[in-house]
């Protein structure tokens, strides 16, 4: 069955870049998202990639996509207090429309 | 432009109850998507609603079932509540276009406690 594995925790300073990482596991997927959660929300999209590409960017935002190693991340320029969130990424395919979540990397930004 | 809404926010029930939870579609889309996040994990699909039928499910028992309206809401109802149920359960609007692009947007979400 498909997996979405992230790690944990990330910690970086105010004005640094960080990097979220993603692996996945099912090779049909066709869409590979990065949704935000601040405590006690719900998620909110931050961008997406569609698997024929090998990266997109968004304003702060750079998707990479490994589609050989089905590796995913997401970095973050200039990091600001208010990136602090769980970050998850997800993977979906045209067969079906539901989405399989990694557990969250929770990202923690020092001033 | 209304995003998805979800009713109620928060909920409390006790082990053997049942649960409907209410969810209405950012305007304009069409497709209801129901996930449980537990906590400290990643949102888990329980199942998806398309003109009104339910177009594909999750791995949850049959004790979760749910509903589309006519005009696209959603509710999802829960029957003997265990207490492994408390969650924050989410409910995701997107155009059911077939073979489409189909970005899912997701409203605040319910937190139910069972006890």
């Amino acid at each position: 069955g498909e997996d979405v594995e992230q790690s944990l925790f990330l910690s970086v300073r105010e004005g640094d870049s960080s990097v979220i990482n993603c692996t996945y596991t099912d090779s049909s997927s066709t869409y590979l998202y990065w949704y935000k959660q601040e405590p006690g929300a719900g998620l909110q999209l931050l961008t997406y990639i569609f698997s024929n590409m090998d990266m997109k960017q968004d304003q702060r935002l750079t998707v990479l996509l490994n589609k050989k190693d089905k590796h995913l991340s997401l970095r973050i320029a200039d990091t600001q207090t208010g990136d602090s969130a769980i970050y998850f990424c997800a993977e979906g395919t045209n067969a079906g429309n539901m989405l399989t979540f990694g557990g969250g990397t929770r990202l923690m930004v020092k001033p | 432009d209304a995003g998805v809404t979800q009713s109620p926010t928060h909920l409390i029930k006790t082990r053997g109850q049942q649960v409907t939870l209410r969810c209405s579609p950012k305007s304009g889309h069409d497709t209801v998507s129901w996930y449980q996040q537990a906590l400290g994990q990643g949102p888990q699909f329980i199942f998806q609603y398309y003109e009104e039928e339910e177009r594909q499910r999750g791995n949850f028992p049959d004790r979760f079932s749910g509903h589309q309206f006519p005009n696209y809401s959603s509710e999802l109802n829960v029957n003997a509540l265990l207490l492994g149920d408390s969650a924050l359960y989410l409910c995701a609007s997107s155009l059911g276009l077939a073979g489409g692009k189909e970005t899912q947007y997701f409203g605040p979400g319910t937190r139910l406690l069972v006890l």
